[in-house]
Order: C-alpha cells, then sequence, then structure tokens
C-alpha cells in the first residue's frame, strides 16, 4: 500500500463549487504540505502543517484552506473554485524526529478542473 | 515567489547516451534534493545532497552539490526507456525547512 494516498486522483467541478482534497499517510510522519503544480512553474507549497495544531500559509494561499484532522490526515479546500485552480495538487510529508533536513515524500497527486 | 532555474527543460537522447542537468540560484542553500515524477504519479526522491562539493550516487544517478552552494547537478549513466519522466530539483536554506523547486527537465529517451 503507499505511504502517502489522496482521494480524490482525479476531480472536475465547476467555478464556485466548495471542493474538498484529502490526504493521508501512513509514514507516520509529523510535517505535512500541500503543494500546486502548474506547467513550466514547479511546485509552489500552498499550506504547510508541523503538528496537529500547526497551521501555516506557503506562497499561494489566496482561495485555499487547511484542515489538520490528525497527525495522518491533512485536507485541502477551494471554498468557491475558480477556473485557475485548475492545477495538479500534491500532499507531501516529512519527518522531523528522523531528519533535521527535512526530505519530503510526495503523493499520487489529484488532478483538479474547474470549468 | 523564488524560482529555481533548471536547465535544460527538455531534452530528447537516444538509449545508452549520458544526460547531465542542472539547477542554479541566486540563494545559497544548505540542502539540495532531486526527484523524479513520472506520468500520473508524485515526484519520488531520489538524491539528497546536504553539503557544498558533496557528490552522491544512487545506481545510474549521480548528482553534485555545487562548491558555491548556489547550484547542483544531476547526471544519468547509460539511460534507458524508464528513465523518462520529469526530473526536479529543490533547494532549501538555512534557517527554514520549505523547499523551492525547480522548474523541471522532461527527460524523453529513444529507443
Amino acid at each position: 500500500d503507499a505511504d502517502v494516498t489522496q482521494t480524490p486522483r482525479n476531480r472536475i467541478t465547476k467555478t464556485g463549487k466548495r471542493i474538498m482534497l484529502e490526504c493521508s499517510q501512513t509514514k507516520g510522519h509529523d510535517r505535512m504540505y500541500w503543494y500546486r503544480q502548474d506547467p513550466g512553474l514547479g511546485l509552489r507549497l500552498i499550506y504547510y502543517s508541523f503538528d496537529v495544531k500547526d497551521i501555516n500559509k506557503g506562497e499561494i494561499s489566496d482561495g485555499y484552506s487547511v484542515s489538520r484532522q490528525a497527525q495522518a490526515k491533512f485536507s485541502l479546500s477551494l471554498e468557491s473554485a475558480i477556473p485557475n485552480q485548475t492545477a495538479l495538487y500534491f500532499c507531501a510529508t516529512s519527518d522531523s524526529t528522523v531528519s533535521s533536513y527535512n526530505e519530503q515524500f510526495f503523493g499520487p497527486g489529484t488532478r483538479l478542473t474547474v470549468l | 515567489g523564488q524560482q529555481l532555474n533548471q536547465s535544460p527543460q527538455s531534452m530528447f537522447i537516444q538509449e545508452g547516451e549520458d544526460v547531465s542537468m542542472n539547477c542554479t540560484s541566486s540563494s545559497i542553500f544548505n540542502t539540495w534534493l532531486w526527484y523524479k515524477q513520472d506520468p500520473g504519479e508524485g515526484p519520488v526522491l531520489l538524491i539528497a545532497l546536504y553539503k557544498a562539493g558533496e557528490l552522491t550516487s544512487n545506481g545510474r544517478l549521480t548528482a553534485q552539490f555545487g562548491i558555491t552552494r548556489k547550484d547542483s547537478f544531476l547526471n544519468i549513466s547509460a539511460s534507458i526507456p524508464s528513465d523518462v519522466g520529469i526530473y526536479f530539483c529543490a533547494g532549501r536554506t538555512s534557517g527554514t525547512y520549505k523547499y523551492i523547486f525547480g522548474t523541471g527537465t522532461r527527460l524523453k529517451v529513444l529507443a
């Protein structure tokens, strides 16, 4: 079984709809992240969480919110989706107790299309 | 936001050839990571580099942490068809846990 899972893997929605993307991990890592990938722009950080009570904005948090329901679960919400939020979304984890270098491990991604 | 410059953007090579790609930054980094992304999948960590001048191998892959600490290089020797994918670098500056990602090098291998 995959260590980091994301649901759904693909989603098509309409402008104005509320969307939730979910991420679960069995790696036991304390830190979790949400990234967005657009062609030619690499990965950009949306939000990150260093533990259940810690939530931090990344470089492109506008229009997004997150919830860390448990150490193993981190969800990303688009309150009112807009077409320029069409992208590939990745969840990642890292373990601060093993490495101070914060190497990150990624889920398989969710492809979101907003019409 | 800040981005790393990664080159080349894409490359077509013949099976068996060696491949080189690099990333450069205006910032000094303390850690460099190299990832590979297969179509429809998330990035997979290939190599991690922790100090300037470090040279680390993972099978046919070799990566180096540049002496200036502003660049890193990835080489793939004797490429095979399964090397196809997008290769990303990521760098981290001192005092932060966040990584900045390069824009990726798309590699295509012709059999």
